[in-house]
């Protein structure tokens, strides 16, 4: 199975500045078709996850500007550009290159 | 507006079974691959199945195979999960998804515990 892992594991972070998450996988997300299954997930504090991010730098409908995605191969990245208040919770990233889809272990952002 | 409604959860006995149901509705269920992701209290979360359009594909994470079986009556719109042979480490907010997990329901809550 691939194993995706994140770093930082917590962020805390200061209302209007940026923030980074790190990705990676194990082996390169690159499918026969050409995609890079690898998409960014969101989940507040009691609520379910929803999609941020696909295919590594798509976003979602109505996902704000400030999100970004980008990497390729085994690497990427979710950026912040300017975090606010209702960014808080716990951040994924997930391959769906390879059966079976596989989790990073989730990124807890939090409000200095 | 796409929706999904898991149904079906509940506390169940070791060695249980219990099926989930996920009413779709909002867009052509039969065009679109569809899921099951799980996640345990206070945990990260965990891809379990995925069904093809037609039925015709199944995939399974390696700790529910052969336990859990994933179906779809696409005439009802509905998704299922079979699940047998149930664990307490499958006890878990169990979440209806739809192809690369784009749309989420709200979750069922599965209780194993004797």
């Amino acid at each position: 199975d691939v194993v995706m892992t994140q770093s930082p594991l917590s962020l805390p972070v200061t209302l209007g500045q940026p923030a980074s998450i790190s990705c990676r996988s194990s082996q390169s997300l690159v499918h026969s078709d050409g995609n890079t299954y690898l998409n960014w997930f969101q989940q507040r504090p009691g609520q379910s996850p929803r999609r941020l991010i696909y295919k590594v730098a798509n976003r979602d409908s109505g996902v704000p500007d400030r999100f970004s995605g980008s990497g390729s191969g085994t690497d990427f990245t979710l950026k912040i550009s300017r975090v606010e208040a209702e960014d808080v919770g716990v951040f994924y990233c997930v391959q769906g290159t390879y059966w079976p889809f596989t989790f990073g272990p989730g990124t807890k952002v939090d409000i200095k | 507006e796409v929706q999904l409604v898991e149904s079906g959860g509940g506390l169940v006995q070791p060695g249980g079974s219990l099926r989930l149901s996920c009413a779709a509705s909002g867009f052509t269920f039969s065009s679109h691959w569809m899921s099951w992701v799980r996640q345990a209290p206070g945990k990260g979360l965990e891809w379990v199945a995925t069904i093809k359009q037609d039925g015709s594909e199944e995939h399974y994470v390696g700790s529910v195979k052969g336990r859990f079986i994933i179906s779809r009556d696409n005439a009802k719109n509905s998704l299922y999960l079979q699940m047998n042979s149930l664990r307490v480490e499958d006890m878990a907010v169990y979440y209806c998804t739809r192809d690369q997990l784009n749309y989420w329901g709200q979750g069922t809550l599965v209780t194993v515990s004797s």
